[in-house]
């Protein structure tokens, strides 16, 4: 059974920085993309960043370019998302995901975890 | 980027009707549109890709269609337990964008 078990998430003030972890098993963690999607209060699904198998590759939201850090353990079967420069609006719940075998189109979520930015 | 637009943004309809939802892309993207449910205070699902491939254990009143920038979710007879929102979303290319969502509520 796969399971994706996020962690990390909480309260932080504007400007601030949360590292979140996605615990994988049940599945071959290095062969697969890796997603994050976040979703604020109320609103529609967003796309955050994605991983490739290897880690070689990466890719951002132009919202978060350059305030967010996307990475892998596959060692430990682990993904990450280091967010640094945190705003208001990137308040959000943030799910982690797992990209089945055509790459972006996701086939499981973990339960997600919150990040509230906010003084 | 590729912008998805689903219609309608809610709808109401009772069991055993046949819904539609459709989602249209701003460029073409050929077969590389999946579709989500997502209950209340819930993860997403994932229900369909390839724009016409149902995920393991969906229920076949589920189907999609479509290609290049317009497609459709369709539900053959509604069930209570689809009450939920549904989004599109595109993956031929980065970054990947989410339809804004169609709730779709039983009567």
């Amino acid at each position: 059974e796969v399971r994706l078990l996020e962690s990390g998430g909480g309260l932080v003030p504007p400007g601030g920085s949360l590292r979140l972890s996605c615990a994988a098993s049940g599945f071959t963690f290095s062969s697969y993309t890796m997603t994050w999607v976040r979703q604020a209060p109320g609103k529609g699904l967003e796309w955050v960043s994605a991983i490739s198998d290897s880690g070689s590759n990466t890719f951002y939201a132009d919202s978060v370019k350059g305030r967010f850090t996307i990475s892998r353990d596959n060692s430990k079967s682990t993904l990450y998302l280091q967010m640094n420069s945190l705003r208001a609006d990137d308040t959000a719940i943030y799910y982690c995901a797992k990209d089945g075998d055509s790459v972006g189109a996701v086939d499981y979520w973990g339960q997600g975890t919150l990040v509230t930015v906010s003084s | 980027d590729i912008q998805m637009t689903q219609s309608p943004s809610s709808l109401s309809a009772s069991v055993g009707d046949r819904v539609t939802i459709t989602c249209r892309a701003s460029q073409g993207i050929s077969s590389w549109l999946a579709w989500y449910q997502q209950k209340p205070d819930k993860a997403p699902k994932s229900l369909i890709n390839g724009a016409s491939r149902l995920q393991s254990g969906v229920p076949s009143r589920f189907s999609g269609s479509g290609s290049a920038t317009d497609f459709t979710l369709t539900i053959s007879s509604l069930q209570p337990e689809d009450s939920a929102t549904y989004y599109c979303q595109q993956y031929n290319s980065y970054p990947i964008t989410f339809g804004q969502g169609t709730r779709l509520e039983i009567k």
